[in-house]
C-alpha cells in the first residue's frame, strides 16, 4: 500500500521559504510515476502546484512557477516542495500525492502552513 | 491557467441522482480525455472517484459516472447515499504537464 506522509513546519514568517518533505512508503519512487504538491486554502477549493518525475523533470503551475522549486531525493524516498517570498495568501493545507496518469491515486493527510509574523 | 467552474453547491433527496458540471476551455477539457474527479469529505484528503473521463478506479462505487461533452465534463452521482455528502472537485490536464483543478461543489443529501 503506497503512503505519502508531508513534513516540514507549521508557521512560517512573511517573506521567508515555505519547506515542504513529502515521505514516500511502499512504493520506490525511482521506480516511476510523477509526484506532485497541490494546496487547499481555509474554506477553499484545490490549486494545483506542481510535479516531479523520478529523473528530476519538474512542471510548475504558471502563476506559482517563479516562487516554487520542488526537487526528489531518491536515496530518501521523498520530494520537497520550496516556495519562496510568501505572503498570507500561501496559508493553506498542502498536500503531497502520486500521480497515475491523468490523476492523483495517492494522497498525503495533509499539512497546514499558515504564514504569519 | 484559470480554475475550471464548477456549481458551487448541489442537492439532492436520498435515491437521486444529481450531476456536477465542470466547465473548461478549448486549452484543458476540451481537448483531452484526461478529466478526474475526487471527494472530500470535510478535513480529509481528496479521493479519487473518477479517471480519464469515465473510469472508476478499483474499490468506487458505481453509483459515481463521468462524461464529458465539448469543454464540460460531468460526474453523475445516482441513488444518493448520506455517505455522498462532501466537496467534489473535478481536474483536468491543461497541457505540457500541467494540471488545473476545479472550484468546487459541495453537495448536500437533503
Amino acid at each position: 500500500q503506497v503512503q505519502l506522509q508531508e513534513s516540514g513546519p507549521g508557521l512560517v514568517k512573511p517573506s521567508e521559504t515555505l519547506s515542504l518533505t513529502c515521505a514516500v512508503s511502499g512504493y520506490s519512487i525511482s521506480s516511476g510515476y510523477y509526484w506532485g504538491w497541490i494546496r487547499q486554502p481555509p474554506g477553499k477549493g484545490l490549486e494545483w502546484i506542481g510535479s516531479i518525475y523520478h529523473s528530476g523533470s519538474t512542471y510548475y503551475n504558471p502563476s506559482l512557477k517563479s516562487r516554487v522549486t520542488i526537487s526528489v531525493d531518491t536515496s530518501k524516498n521523498q520530494f520537497s516542495l520550496k516556495l519562496s517570498s510568501v505572503t498570507a495568501a500561501d496559508t493553506a493545507v498542502y498536500y503531497c500525492a502520486r500521480l497515475l496518469g491523468d490523476c492523483y491515486d495517492y494522497w498525503g493527510q495533509g499539512t497546514l502552513v499558515t504564514v504569519s509574523s | 491557467q484559470s480554475a475550471l467552474t464548477q456549481p458551487a453547491s448541489v442537492s439532492g433527496s436520498p435515491g437521486q441522482s444529481i450531476t456536477i458540471s465542470c466547465t473548461g476551455t478549448s486549452s484543458d477539457v476540451g481537448s483531452y480525455n484526461l478529466v478526474s474527479w475526487y471527494q472530500q469529505h470535510p478535513g480529509k484528503a481528496p479521493k479519487l472517484m473518477i479517471y480519464e473521463v469515465s473510469k472508476r478506479p478499483s474499490g468506487v462505487s458505481n453509483r459515481f459516472s463521468g462524461s464529458k461533452s465539448g469543454n464540460t465534463a460531468s460526474l453523475t452521482i445516482s441513488g444518493l447515499q448520506a455517505e455522498d455528502e462532501a466537496d467534489y472537485y473535478c481536474c483536468s490536464y491543461a497541457g505540457s504537464s500541467t494540471f488545473v483543478f476545479g472550484t468546487g461543489t459541495k453537495v448536500t443529501v437533503l
